[in-house]
């Protein structure tokens, strides 16, 4: 099925260090979303973005959804043990039927050594 | 407030036989969504309920079907199990059909092995 492309894959970083991943989607969304999940659970929502050029915080978090809605990126500032997780971007296309559905990267796994 | 809770937590069976998963969404939210996580890859659409209709469908086969419940609940079942459909089963419940206002809360889903 169709997945949009997340990067980096991987990340292993020092405590204390700047995160940023992204996304980009040869759709165009409505809707950005990035979650985390950790081992065992399910995925939980860091930052819901509804507007192109929108950029929101959450605590450490900042995300931003792409001017050409194509694009979102998180960034994690000051990086913690436990941001350890696998991190997902997610995209809703424009509304109506299976439009409402929403469409993952492959997600980047994030290794925080203390 | 409630979050989505599903059941049961961990599920082996066998090629070729049924399964029947089930979720209860958040208070206050009437649409529910299927999600098919396979390892290593970011959850797959399967469908979503509003009003108790099937609403939106992504690329799976008729052998995934789904109910919703008036009370909003609902359950994934799948017939004819095969070795591929292994995988998380993820259930998330909204406040309306789309992620506006509050985007989909996940549940913690159902790891599904077929051997």
């Amino acid at each position: 099925g169709q997945q949009l492309n997340q990067s980096p894959q991987s990340m292993f970083i020092q405590e204390g260090e700047d995160v940023s991943m992204n996304c980009t989607s040869s759709s165009i969304f409505n809707t950005w979303l990035w979650y985390k999940q950790d081992p065992g659970e399910g995925p939980v929502l860091l930052i819901a973005l509804y507007k192109a050029g929108e950029l929101t915080s959450n605590g450490r978090l900042t995300a931003q959804f792409g001017i050409t809605r194509k694009d979102s990126f998180l960034n994690i500032s000051a990086s913690i043990p436990s941001d350890v997780g696998i991190y997902f971007c997610a995209g809703q296309l424009p509304r109506g039927g299976s439009n409402y559905k929403l469409t993952f990267g492959k997600g980047t796994l994030l290794t925080v050594n203390p | 407030e409630t979050g989505v809770t599903q059941s049961p937590t961990h599920l082996i069976k066998t090629r070729g036989q049924q399964v029947t998963l089930r979720c209860s969404s958040q208070s206050g939210h009437n649409t529910v969504s299927w999600y098919q996580q396979a390892l290593g890859q970011g959850p797959q659409f399967i469908f979503q309920y509003y009003r108790e209709e099937e609403n939106g469908r992504g690329n799976f086969p008729p052998r995934f079907s789904g109910l919703q419940f008036p009370n909003y609940s609902s359950e994934l079942n799948v017939n004819a199990l095969e070795l591929d459909d292994s995988a998380l089963y993820l259930c998330a419940s909204s406040r309306g059909q789309g992620a506006s206002n509050y985007g989909y809360t996940f549940g913690s889903g159902t790891r599904l092995t077929v051997v």
